[in-house]
């Protein structure tokens, strides 16, 4: 299964942009990068999902690198209840469709 | 949201006794999953399942069963439960054609 690394923790202040990086580079062809975060006393909820072009949604953008080998995530303005551990995953659609979470980078926002 | 849910949220045991978790769905997701999630470990995914009676292991699979004789339920057993068994246990169902995970809002067992 393919392995994701992502720091263990970051620190962003309110108001500011945040690019929480994830290195996949055992990434195959078939693997979608998906970034999930979850909020303390709650399950992982989804943030955002790309295969090669960068994306854009509501919550945040996913910029992949041009040989998939890392990705970032970027909050443009880091909120409050934004802290929380983000997780970087790929997804496997090749066959098993397992998902594989790693520890994630727990990110503080500070006021 | 996605409509599923875990139970029980909350549950204390003895060592040895048996326990069973359940995870139910309305949205007829073909993917299940049950994780567990202990301090400095993360997400550790135990059992998943794609289909009806098709299920397969994860990465921390001893020690657990699991069973799916219809779409909407998932059941994860703890045939003989240990202390190293207690955790917050999550369940997952994925949309294939979207590929997003949604979770339950989990289950924390205690065993002592």
């Amino acid at each position: 299964d393919a392995k994701t690394t992502q720091p263990n923790s970051m620190e962003s202040n309110e108001e500011e942009p945040v690019h929480l990086p994830c290195n996949h580079s055992t990434i195959s062809g078939t693997d979608y990068i998906h970034w999930y975060r979850q909020l303390p006393s709650q399950g992982p909820e989804y943030v955002i999902h790309g295969l090669t072009s960068n994306v854009n949604n509501r919550m945040a953008s996913l910029a992949i690198a041009e040989d998939r080998k890392s990705s970032t995530l970027i909050l443009h303005r880091a909120t409050l209840r934004d802290a929380a551990v983000y997780y970087c995953i790929l997804r496997d659609v090749s066959g098993t469709y397992k998902y594989i979470f790693g520890t994630g980078t727990r990110l503080k926002v500070l006021a | 949201d996605a409509g599923i849910t875990q139970s029980p949220r909350h549950k204390v045991t003895e060592t040895g006794t048996p326990v069973t978790l359940r995870c139910h769905q309305t949205e007829n997701h073909r993917y299940m999953y049950w994780y567990r999630q202990d301090p400095g470990h993360g997400l550790r995914l135990i059992h998943y399942s794609y289909g009806v009676k098709d299920t397969d292991k994860g990465e921390v699979s001893d020690g657990y069963s699991v069973s799916r004789s219809k779409t909407e339920d998932f059941l994860l057993t703890l045939e003989s439960a240990t202390s190293s068994q207690t955790s917050v246990y999550f369940c997952a169902i994925s949309n294939r054609v979207t590929g997003e995970l949604f979770f339950g809002e989990g289950s924390r067992l205690t065993v002592l």
